[in-house]
């Protein structure tokens, strides 16, 4: 299983745009970045994957680097509703068995 | 449709006491699993089902027993309560087919062991 390197935490302000960073370097080229996070005394929820090329949804937008050793979470306007913890897994498209490392806790600051 | 639901939202048990804790979808999706979160850190993974009638273990199984007698209920047991048994539980499901399917998780059931 591929190893994650993620801030411990970061904070921003509300309303500007965010970028979680994430290192996977030992990622294998089957694997791809996925994206949860979990606000506060809640369940994780799906933000967003990605294998290759850049990804967005409506929730956000990820960006991969081209020797996807490393990946960033983008939110464009950040909101309070924001603030969690964000997980970066990389993970096999048919592998169901997430492993989760302890995430960056993404502070939002009025 | 309500989600993954889980019951109880709160439960204080003794040392050497068992019991189950339910989790339940109406997703009609075929993978269910249960994870463990401890103070600070990610989940780890306890058991989880491909199917009724399947289960296997992941990463943190001892301790724990599962059963998968229908597609929507996946309950998990405790047989004898430790106190490292002490955590945050969540169960999450997933339908299997399709290129990717993301996991849906329960609100979760905060478990303390004296």
């Amino acid at each position: 299983d591929a190893k994650t390197t993620q801030p411990n935490s970061m904070e921003s302000n509300e309303e500007e745009p965010v970028h979680l960073p994430c290192n996977h370097s030992t990622i294998s080229g089957t694997d791809y970045i996925h994206w949860y996070r979990q606000l506060p005394s809640q369940g994780p929820e799906y933000v967003i994957h990605g294998l290759t090329s850049n990804v967005n949804n409506r929730m956000a937008s990820l960006a991969i680097a081209e020797d996807r050793k490393s990946s960033t979470l983008i939110l464009h306007r950040a909101t309070l509703r924001d603030a969690a913890v964000y997980y970066c897994i990389p993970n096999s498209d048919s592998n169901y068995q997430l492993i989760w490392g302890a995430g960056t806790k993404l502070i939002i600051k009025p | 449709n309500a989600g993954v639901t889980q019951t109880p939202k709160f439960q204080v048990l003794k040392t050497g006491q068992s019991m189950t804790l339910q989790c339940a979808q109406d997703m009609n999706h075929e993978y269910m699993s249960w994870y463990r979160q401890d103070p600070g850190m990610g989940l780890r993974l306890i058991h989880y089902s491909v199917g009724a009638g399947i289960t296997d273990q992941g990463e943190v199984p001892n301790g724990y027993n599962v059963s998968r007698s229908t597609t929507e209920d996946f309950p998990l047991r405790l047989l004898s309560a430790a106190p490292s048994q002490t955590s945050v539980y969540f169960c999450a499901s997933s339908p299997l087919a399709g290129v990717y399917n993301e996991q849906f998780f329960g609100p979760g059931t905060r478990l303390t062991v004296l």
